[in-house]
C-alpha cells in the first residue's frame, strides 16, 4: 500500500527566504506526482505535475523535483511572499488514483 | 462549466439522517473522483468513476456510502444513517484523461459535512 509522508508538518519563515518542502513515498512504481496548494476552507489547486519519466518541473518561483528510485520529491519556493502562505500537499498516482500526504502548513511572515 | 462545482458547500445534519452531495465536473471530463478530508489531514480516496461506471470503489469506508454517475457527468455521493465520524470535507475532482496516472486532476471547493 502506497504511503506518502510530508516533512515538516508546519513551517514558518520570514518573507523573502527560499525554502524547500519534502515529500517521500514508499512505492516507487508511480505514474506521476503532483503538488497542490490548499488555502483555508478551500479546495485544492494544482501547482505542478511531474510525470514519472521526468526529473523536475518549474512554474514561476516554484520548482519541483522527483527522484523516483529513492521515493522522494521536493518543492522549492524561491523568494517567498506572504501570499504563499497555505498548506502544500504532495500526491502520487498509480494508474487510477492519487494518494496524498498530510501536507505542510506554510506561513510566510511579512 | 469553467471548473468543478460542488453543492452544497456546507451541510449540517443530525446523526442518523441521509445526505446527498453533488459534483458537477468540468465539461467533457470522463474521469471523476471523490475524496474525503478530515481536519489537518490529507484527502483520502473514496471512489473513482470512468464514464458511468465505478472503476475503483475501494476507498468507500462501509456500505452506508454509495456514489452514482448515471449519465457520465454529474455524480452524487450518498451517505445513509450518518454518524458523527462522517463529518469532513468531501472533495470531488475530475480529469480529462482516464486514470490519475495520466493527467492532472482538478478539484472543486468541497462540501463540508457536519453531523451533530
Amino acid at each position: 500500500k502506497q504511503e506518502v509522508t510530508q516533512i515538516p508538518a508546519a513551517l514558518s519563515v520570514p518573507e523573502g527566504e527560499n525554502l524547500v518542502l519534502n515529500c517521500s513515498f514508499t512505492d516507487s512504481a508511480i505514474y506521476n506526482l503532483q503538488w497542490f496548494r490548499q488555502d483555508p476552507g478551500k479546495g485544492l489547486t494544482s501547482l505542478l505535475l511531474i510525470q514519472s519519466s521526468q526529473r523536475e518541473q518549474t512554474s514561476g518561483r516554484l520548482n519541483a523535483s522527483l527522484d523516483k528510485s529513492s521515493g522522494r520529491s521536493t518543492l522549492y519556493i524561491a523568494a517567498s511572499q506572504p501570499g504563499d502562505s497555505a498548506t502544500y500537499l504532495c500526491a502520487v498516482s498509480g494508474a487510477q488514483k492519487l494518494v496524498f500526504g498530510q501536507g505542510t502548513r506554510l506561513t510566510i511572515n511579512p | 462549466g469553467a471548473g468543478v462545482s460542488q453543492t452544497p458547500s456546507n451541510k449540517v445534519t443530525e446523526k442518523g439522517k441521509y445526505v446527498e452531495l453533488r459534483c458537477d465536473p468540468i465539461s467533457g471530463h470522463t474521469a471523476l473522483y471523490w475524496y474525503r478530508q478530515s481536519l489537518g489531514q490529507g484527502p483520502e480516496f473514496l471512489i473513482y468513476f470512468q464514464g458511468t461506471g465505478a472503476a475503483d470503489d475501494s476507498g468507500l469506508p462501509n456500505d452506508r456510502f454509495f456514489a452514482v454517475r448515471p449519465e457520465g457527468s454529474v455524480s452524487t455521493l450518498k451517505i445513509q444513517r450518518t454518524e458523527r465520524g462522517d463529518s469532513a470535507v468531501y472533495l470531488c475532482a475530475s480529469s480529462g484523461l482516464a486514470g490519475a496516472g495520466w493527467g492532472e486532476l482538478f478539484f472543486g471547493e468541497g462540501s463540508r459535512l457536519t453531523v451533530l
